[in-house]
């Protein structure tokens, strides 16, 4: 089955530091893929959309310098927390859909990136 | 996206059925019921959807009622790995993906 990986798991650094987590397709082509972001016993909430070759387009409230999106590839979206302070700990998770399949197919998501800012 | 209303927290005993209801009575005729799973510190895992006929995988079966407002997802012999928050989502069929995380049910199975 399509499978999406993220990497790193797990990232612990400094205030100050910038942090950048890749998601990739591995088995299928994605123009499209979905970054959420999950604080402790809430929901997953959509940050922004990455869209190969242009712009990624930001959800309101979410800022575009703080968390850059590039889309590079049809395989791979890369998240950059830039300036990455205590308040922006949180679970990171990403998503998407194989470009050849039906619109109604599923998304598949990455086992998320725990990102801890100290 | 027409909004589900699920149960916060739900107990289930292992080995018998596990069934979590769903309702988004807003829904639209275009409109997909998906539902996910998300087992603690993991991104959520694809269960099963459906548009108007009840579907079963090696998941789960998934009951839509006839007037589309409401769907159960069944799990037949829940087992403690079954442990997880429960995601109903209904999505029109060319929304561009997005989906929308409600609450989730909490089904806790106890051994």
């Amino acid at each position: 089955g399509a499978v999406v990986s993220q990497h790193p798991s797990w990232v612990i650094c400094k205030s100050g530091t910038s942090v950048k987590i890749e998601c990739r397709s591995l088995d299928f082509q994605a123009t499209t893929m979905f970054w959420y972001r999950q604080f402790p016993k809430q929901s997953l909430m959509l940050m922004a959309t990455s869209n190969e070759g242009s712009k990624a387009t930001y959800e309101q409230g979410v800022e575009k310098d703080k968390f850059l999106i590039n889309h590079a590839s049809l395989t791979l979206s890369t998240l950059t927390v830039t300036s990455a302070h205590p308040e922006d700990s949180s679970f990171y998770i990403c998503s998407a859909r194989d470009r050849g399949a039906p619109p109604n197919q599923p998304q598949h998501f990455g086992d998320g990136t725990r990102l801890s800012i100290l | 996206d027409a909004k589900t209303t699920q149960p916060t927290s739900m107990d289930c005993a292992e080995g018998r059925a596990a069934n979590l209801p769903c309702n988004h009575s807003t829904i639209s005729g275009n409109e997909y019921v998906y539902w996910y799973r998300q087992i603690h510190s993991q991104g959520p895992q694809y269960i099963i959807h459906g548009l108007k006929n009840n579907e079963t995988n090696e998941m789960a079966s998934l009951i839509i009622t006839e007037d589309r407002k409401s769907s159960t997802l069944i799990l037949p012999h829940a087992t403690l790995r079954d442990t997880a928050v429960y995601y109903c989502i209904v999505r029109p069929y060319n929304a561009g993906n997005m989906l929308t995380f409600g609450g989730g049910t909490r089904l806790m199975v106890k051994p």
